[in-house]
């Protein structure tokens, strides 16, 4: 089946410190990948995507890469941010004819301090 | 541009009962999947909707059933209830597979 492990928190850091949230995947078939990201009391917010093996996807300061052979999809931010503080979510979809329901992981919690 | 829209934001329901969910998806998408989302876990896939009809369906019971309309506007009904049934309720619309965008969700709470 398809699934998706994150690494547990909650993981608490200093303003301006080096963020890395690990996440792997299993499977069958090629799947897109992606992290969401939810704040407190709100929804999910497409961070970034990619859609292939080799793929950055990057937004807001934040970049993971589509590392087919390590079945990994790591979050990565250099320099994190007080407002960053949120729940992290890595996901990933299997395209099928009808539908491509995502697969989340059990999430992150960040929590950065001044 | 709004967004996705879901009503109500909080709800308390008592074991037993029965819980209408709506969800009005953004401008210009067609296709409506519901999650449920756990204190403390990710979410999980209940089912999707195109076309006013159940396109996939994840691993739930028969008790969660839904419902499209012409104007692609989605409900999540739970019938019986009980207290594992406690969580987010959050709503995504796509136009067909192509990005999601959820909405901020329906805190349910059962007791």
């Amino acid at each position: 089946g398809n699934s998706v492990t994150q690494m547990e928190g909650p993981v608490t850091l200093s303003e301006e410190a080096f963020l890395t949230i690990n996440c792997t995947y299993t499977a069958t078939g090629y799947p897109s990948l992606f992290w969401y990201v939810q704040y407190p009391g709100e929804g999910l917010q497409l961070l970034l995507k990619a859609t292939k093996a080799d793929d950055k996807g990057s937004n807001k300061g934040f970049e993971a890469t589509y590392r087919k052979e390590t079945t990994s999809f790591h979050l990565e931010k250099g320099s994190v941010q007080v407002s960053d503080s949120a729940v992290y979510f890595c996901a990933l979809t299997v395209n099928r004819e009808y539908g491509n329901k995502l697969v989340f992981g059990a999430g992150t919690i960040l929590r950065v301090k001044s | 541009d709004a967004g996705v829209t879901q009503s109500p934001t909080h709800l308390i329901k008592t074991r037993g009962q029965q819980v209408t969910l709506r969800c009005s998806p953004k401008s210009g998408h067609d296709t409506v999947s519901w999650y449920q989302q756990a204190l403390g876990q990710g979410p999980q896939f209940i089912f999707q909707y195109y076309e006013e009809e159940e396109r996939q369906r994840g691993n739930f019971p028969d008790r969660f059933s839904g419902h499209q309309f012409p104007n692609y506007s989605s409900e999540l009904n739970v019938n019986a209830l009980w207290l594992g049934d406690s969580a987010l309720y959050l709503c995504a619309s796509s136009l067909y597979d192509y990005g999601y965008t959820f909405g901020s969700g329906t805190r349910l709470t059962v007791v």
